[in-house]
Order: C-alpha cells, then sequence, then structure tokens
C-alpha cells in the first residue's frame, strides 16, 4: 500500500509556463483535495474531488485547473505559471465523510519554485 | 482573515515534560476538529480530533480538549518524547463552502528537547 503519493517531488518553472502535478491513491478513497502550503499559512485548498468525473472549486482556485479521470488520480495544471504559485503542493485523500472516524491522508508534497 | 489560529509559531519543551499547543477559531459552524502532525519532507498525518460534541478526547499521549465558549482547543502531550519534534496543524471543519474540508491553522513547530 503506497497511500498517497505525488509526482514529481520538485520542479522549478519559469513564469507562463505550464505543467500538471500528479497525485495517486490506492486507498480506494472518494475525495480527493488539493493544497497548497504557504509559510506563515496553513494550507490552503485549491480544487477538490468527490467523486470519479467530478471536481469542485475551494478556497484558492485561480490560476489551476484539475481532472479527475480516474478514481485513483486527481491532476493540478497550472497553464501559465506565475510566481505568486510558488508553494509546496499537498495532495490527500480521504473515504469521504471527514466526519467521526475518517480523516484525510496526505502525499508527500510538490515543491514548486517560479522564477 | 484566518478563521483557524495558532499565535504561537514555535514552542520548546524539555522530554518528559508537558507541551501545550493552543489553537482559536472564529467560526461558530465549525463542528469537528483534528491536530494533524508534519515532519520536515512529508505530508501531515492525522494524530487525534474531536466533535464539537464533546470537551475531551484521549489517545496515549495525546489530549485534545475543546472549549466552544471561547472558541479555543488545545492539545495536550505528556510526556513529551524528541519525536514529537515537528509542526502541528490544527484544522476545522462544518458550515464550509468548500463540501467537506477542513481550514487549516498556521501550524506550531514544537521542539522537545533531550
Amino acid at each position: 500500500n503506497a497511500g498517497v503519493t505525488q509526482t514529481p517531488k520538485f520542479r522549478v518553472l519559469k513564469t507562463g509556463q505550464s505543467m500538471t502535478l500528479l497525485c495517486a491513491q490506492d486507498m480506494n478513497h472518494e475525495y480527493m483535495y488539493w493544497y497548497r502550503q504557504d509559510p506563515g499559512m496553513g494550507l490552503r485548498l485549491i480544487h477538490y474531488s468527490v467523486g470519479e468525473g467530478t471536481t469542485a472549486k475551494g478556497e484558492v482556485p485561480d490560476g489551476y485547473n484539475v481532472s479527475r479521470l480516474k478514481k485513483q488520480n486527481f491532476l493540478l495544471g497550472l497553464e501559465s505559471a506565475a510566481p505568486s504559485q510558488t508553494s509546496v503542493y499537498f495532495c490527500a485523500s480521504s473515504y469521504g465523510t471527514l466526519r467521526s472516524t475518517d480523516t484525510q491522508y496526505f502525499g508527500p508534497g510538490t515543491r514548486l519554485t517560479v522564477l | 482573515d484566518q478563521q483557524v489560529k495558532q499565535n504561537s509559531p514555535s514552542l520548546s519543551v524539555q522530554e518528559g515534560r508537558i507541551s501545550i499547543l493552543n489553537c482559536d477559531y472564529t467560526n461558530s459552524m465549525f463542528d469537528y476538529f483534528l491536530w494533524y502532525k508534519k515532519y520536515p519532507a512529508e505530508g501531515p498525518t492525522f494524530l487525534i480530533s474531536i466533535s464539537s460534541i464533546k470537551d475531551k478526547n484521549e489517545d496515549g499521549r495525546f489530549t485534545v480538549f475543546l472549549n466552544k465558549s471561547a472558541k479555543h482547543l488545545s492539545l495536550h502531550i505528556v510526556p513529551s518524547q524528541p519525536g514529537d519534534s515537528a509542526v502541528y496543524f490544527c484544522a476545522a471543519s462544518g458550515g464550509s463552502n468548500y463540501g467537506q474540508n477542513f481550514v487549516f491553522g498556521p501550524g506550531t513547530r514544537l521542539s522537545v528537547l533531550p
């Protein structure tokens, strides 16, 4: 059981370049999430998905797009990277209720730098 | 405006003593709270949770206390161990506009000194 994995671990982009971050989970979770973490701030939700084929906006969705074509994968895209998108990106998944014993399982993170 | 606040960016305690990490929230709709622990270069991992119907939840060395009237929760670690050195995030959910989502605090870095 690999849990939640993220690809790549590190990336440096130039302003205006595009890229896709891949998140994969092998726990058969329904819900998946993308967060960003910036210094002095908590994790902020970018987009999330409550099931295959569905996506929804989170707190800070601008400049990002997502797709959930397969239940186990959740992709985060940056169409035209900006320095403000320099951050550490975390993917998470959960069974779906976020109540009682449910919790989110996080990947190890992707450190993205936009020059 | 941050809905979940952790006003102490860092905390140092001696091994064997109690660590107390604090968290305050502003949204009265929050009804479920969690603590996550994060080591460098790893993702956060779930530590302990509490529902608003309780005021205390205990799991081994970790206890979370909730004071709803004060909109305050705290995590107690007794006794503290060097392996507890990490960043601790408080998170809250309930009444969110973003589905079943958590709002995270900025984190407190705990250092347990041998």
